[in-house]
């Protein structure tokens, strides 16, 4: 069965340290991934998405994430973090055949010290 | 752009009531998602449907019902409100079976709350 861990629950980072979000998931096949990103009291917005081909995924905002196969990850990373991207993180594993449905970690709730 | 469009934002429904919660797309997606999100466990699907006419059950179904009778609607329903519905709901988009056009676009969530 399709899952997704996020083993941090919160982080706090200064702004203009560097960021690692982890993610591993669990999948029969090679998966879809995803980051999302949600705002306090907003919807969900795509970060990046990993499907094939290259495994260092470069998305939105500066964010980046590479898909290791061998230990099922899929963790995000920024260089430098700004106030701004304080937000809860949600990785996720998409199904490749059937609905598209999408398997959401539980998300990581990150705080930016000033 | 509109995208996708939840109603409404915010609801308090006493025990037993009954509320639909909209959802409309208009980017011509055949998939269309009901998620429910609760605090510290992401998001879980509760329907689905894959085109106009189509639904099926997910992860949560109990308590809920859905519609697909056009490709831009899919209203969520709620029949007898209880306690363990309050939550914040998703509805989400997709365009296709797989491949770089499986990205699901969210609506700004309807915030339920049950009491």
């Amino acid at each position: 069965a399709q899952s997704v861990t996020q083993p941090d629950i919160h982080i706090t980072v200064s702004e203009g340290a560097s960021l690692e979000l982890r993610c591993n998931y669990s999948y029969g096949a090679t998966p879809y991934l995803f980051w999302y990103v949600q705002s306090p009291g907003q919807g969900l917005q795509l970060l990046l998405k990993y499907f094939s081909g290259d495994t260092l995924v470069q998305g939105i905002k500066g964010f980046e994430a590479e898909f290791k196969r061998s230990q099922s990850s899929f963790n995000l990373r920024k260089p430098s973090v700004h106030w701004s991207d304080a937000a809860e993180y949600f990785c996720a594993v998409g199904e490749r055949t059937g609905a598209n449905n999408l398997f959401f970690g539980t998300g990581t709730r990150l705080t930016v010290i000033p | 752009n509109a995208g996708v469009t939840q109603t409404p934002k915010f609801r308090i429904l006493k025990i037993g009531q009954s509320m639909t919660l909209q959802c409309t797309q208009d980017m011509n997606h055949n998939y269309m998602y009901w998620y429910r999100q609760d605090p510290g466990m992401g998001l879980k699907l509760i329907y689905y449907s894959v085109g106009a006419g189509i639904t099926d059950k997910g992860e949560v179904p109990n308590g809920y019902n859905v519609s697909r009778s056009t490709t831009e609607d899919f209203p969520l329903r709620l029949e007898l409100a209880a306690p363990s519905q309050t939550s914040v709901y998703f509805c989400a988009s997709s365009y296709s079976s797989g491949g770089a056009n499986t990205e699901a676009f969210f609506g700004q969530g309807t915030r339920l709350t049950v009491v």
